[in-house]
């Protein structure tokens, strides 16, 4: 399967600012999506990041607050802006598709923590 | 939307012996039911999917089932080992590279 990178693996953030999260795969995929899971919690789907069009985002996640891009096939940034204590958890890329048309594989996630 | 619903929350079995979770989902047209384990800080890893034209699928000790007319798909585990240990979420989605819609999680403890 794909091998996923994803960056930060973990930050410490201020209130009020904002974080850019990246996604590299070392192959090109068909579908990529980020994903929140909040402490102790499930996987809930922020957005679908399209390559080259603006992403589709789930039901209660907005592009002003979750802005994500998707410039190719193998890389995706997630920025969680204007953060607050709320916003702590773990954000995950997630890859799926490409040759062989493999089923979808999570990066280790971003574990963010905001005070 | 689709909605996935995944029972018990906790699960404790000896070693040895047998583990079954258990899903339901909502959306008719969800046709492929993959299932993840996740160990404390790592992230969720595939361990075993079925398709909707399949009722059954078994990788060694790990099988899962389907039953399409309930809508109900189950994980069975046997010969549980403590590296078992770990929570387990099933999933649901209309292809392998859908998006896909999360169980609430089991944490399965399998103790000595």
């Amino acid at each position: 399967s794909a091998v996923i990178s994803q960056k930060p693996s973990r930050d410490i953030c201020q209130r009020g600012t904002s974080l850019t999260i990246q996604c590299q795969v070392d192959s090109q995929v068909t579908m990529m999506f980020w994903y929140r899971q909040q402490p102790g919690q499930s996987l809930t789907l922020i957005a679908t990041a399209n390559q080259g069009s603006e992403a589709t985002y789930e039901s209660g996640f907005v592009i002003d607050k979750f802005p994500i891009s998707r410039p190719n096939l193998t890389f995706s940034t997630l920025t969680v802006s204007n953060m607050s204590p709320e916003d702590s958890s773990i954000y995950l890329c997630s890859v799926a598709g490409g040759s062989g048309g493999q089923p979808q594989h999570f990066g280790d996630g971003t574990r963010l923590s905001i005070l | 939307g689709e909605n996935v619903e995944q029972h018990p929350s906790t699960l404790s079995v000896q070693e040895g012996d047998s583990a079954v979770i258990k899903c339901t989902y909502s959306d008719s047209a969800s046709n492929y039911f993959p299932w993840y384990k996740q160990e404390l800080g790592k992230r969720p890893q595939l361990i075993i999917d079925i398709r909707s034209n399949v009722g059954e699928k078994k990788d060694q000790r790990i099988a899962v089932t389907l039953n399409k007319t309930a809508k109900h798909f189950s994980l069975h585990i046997t010969e549980t080992q403590p590296e078992d240990s770990a929570v387990y979420f099933c999933a649901a989605s209309t292809g392998t590279a859908s998006k896909l819609t999360f169980g609430t999680g089991t944490r399965l403890q399998v103790t000595l």
